[in-house]
């Protein structure tokens, strides 16, 4: 079976902290996706990474940056928290065309105070 | 604009009725549909996925539906299980020069109640 996990579950950060999302899948995919989801606006793509250091910005990439140093783990970096990130943050995998499935973690809620 | 419009918002339904979601999409050139069905606080979890020449697919008490003239897609549920209750999710990928682009629905939230 596909696993992909994160890091934590929830997290409380504060206003102006530099936040680090983990994500590590274990099934050799080429893609990797971070997405936050907001009631009423559904899954929205923040950055897509197709390879090892590749990255493509999503729809929503602004105040977020991604490292892929490793095939098997993506992480998200919010420079700097601001209370609009409150959100539930998804990361996903897939095989490398970008239409096959994906395969989502279980979410992290992240709080920003 | 590629757009993924989802009905009802949300519904409440009595275990083991059954029950139809509705998916509206404007997006081109279609790809590929899927359904997924997202647990609360879980990720979601694909259960269907149709591509142009397929008009309806099934996986268990779960049949999708696809019409592509009309550009609707329809998820049944027969005898529903208190299990049934979470969001499901339509997706759209639209085929573009750089690969497949997903658009998502916003979801149709599903309670199931005894």
């Amino acid at each position: 079976d596909v696993k992909v996990t994160q890091s934590s579950r929830y997290l409380v950060k504060r206003t102006g902290e530099k936040v680090f999302l983990e994500c590590v899948q274990d099934m050799d995919h080429e893609n990797m996706f971070w997405y936050r989801q907001d009631p009423g606006l559904g899954l929205r793509l923040i950055y897509f990474s197709y390879d090892v250091k590749m990255k493509e910005k999503g729809d929503i990439p602004e105040g977020y940056s991604v490292s892929r140093e490793k095939k098997e783990r993506f992480s998200l970096i919010l420079e700097s928290a601001s209370t609009n990130q409150t959100s539930m943050y998804l990361c996903a995998s897939s095989e490398v065309d970008r239409g096959s499935e994906q395969y989502f973690g279980p979410g992290t809620r992240l709080t920003v105070t | 604009k590629n757009q993924v419009e989802q009905s009802p918002q949300s519904l409440i339904i009595l275990e083991g009725k059954n029950c139809t979601l509705q998916c509206n999409y404007t997006v081109s050139p279609f790809s590929n549909l899927r359904w997924y069905k997202q647990d609360t606080g879980r990720g979601p979890v694909s259960l269907t996925i149709m591509t142009f020449s397929e008009n309806t697919k099934s996986n268990g008490r779960y049949t999708a539906t696809l019409d592509a003239d009309t550009k609707q897609s329809s998820l049944h549920i027969t005898a529903s299980q208190l299990s049934d209750s979470a969001s499901y999710i339509c997706v759209v990928s639209v085929a573009t020069g750089g690969g497949n682009k997903l658009t998502f629905g916003t979801g149709t939230q599903l309670k199931v109640e005894l």
